[in-house]
């Protein structure tokens, strides 16, 4: 199994300013996922990171605005750029482990 | 077109009925998983299949490589059963998701 700890669990942050989401697994893992989930709505894969490469987004999103790092195996940071309120989500990490995928808690994003 | 379709999107049950939801996909895949998240709680992940069949208690999950489809049953469903539940497929290096199934369970 594998124990994912997702920080922040929320945050209300000003239009304009960025806000960066770590996630820590406590066991080495190749890929780590980062998505994004609106009230009401199913996940949306944001980016894949994998250590020591650039890390693959998916149709819609960029670089720009969310950028990524994957400085180890174990270790990630997830940040969302110039805000407005349209990003206000919840964001979340996960791996997988032995055929199981585990998810962070969740950060909630509230953008005024 | 999504490449991963859940039906049905809402479901309700009386305690103890026996529950199908299912997913059908348009990708090549290598695994897909069913996930079920609890209302303000986290994500679970339930199965994880590439053939055939699991069970694991009242739950079990089977999916169709040629028909691109795979169902999860719940057996005797129960209150606590209540939650959404995902679909997922991974091509090998990317993750396609349902848009869930939120089922609730009443006594």
């Amino acid at each position: 199994s594998a124990v994912i700890s997702q920080k922040p669990s929320r945050d209300i942050c000003q239009r304009g300013t960025s806000l960066t989401i770590q996630c820590q697994v406590d066991s080495q893992v190749t890929m780590m996922f980062w998505y994004r989930q609106q009230p009401g709505q199913s996940l949306t894969l944001i980016a894949t990171a994998n250590q020591g490469s650039e890390a693959t987004y998916e149709s819609g999103f960029v670089i720009d605005k969310f950028p990524i790092s994957r400085p180890n195996l174990t270790f990630s940071t997830l940040t969302v750029s110039n805000l407005s309120p349209e990003d206000s989500s919840i964001y979340l990490c996960s791996v997988e482990v032995q055929e199981k995928l585990f998810f962070g808690s969740g950060t909630q994003l509230s953008v005024l | 077109k999504n490449e991963v379709e859940q039906s049905p999107q809402n479901l309700t049950a009386q305690e103890g009925e026996f529950i199908t939801i299912n997913c059908s996909y348009s990708v090549g895949i290598s695994a897909l998983h069913w996930l079920q998240q609890h209302p303000g709680g986290g994500i679970v992940s339930l199965f994880m299949l590439s053939s055939g069949k699991k069970k694991h208690g009242r739950l079990i999950a089977t999916i169709n490589i040629q028909e691109k489809h795979s169902s999860l049953h719940i057996t005797a469903s129960h209150p606590r059963d209540s939650a959404v539940y995902i679909c997922a497929v991974f091509t090998g290096n990317q993750f396609y998701f349902g848009t869930g199934t939120s089922l609730t369970v009443i006594p």
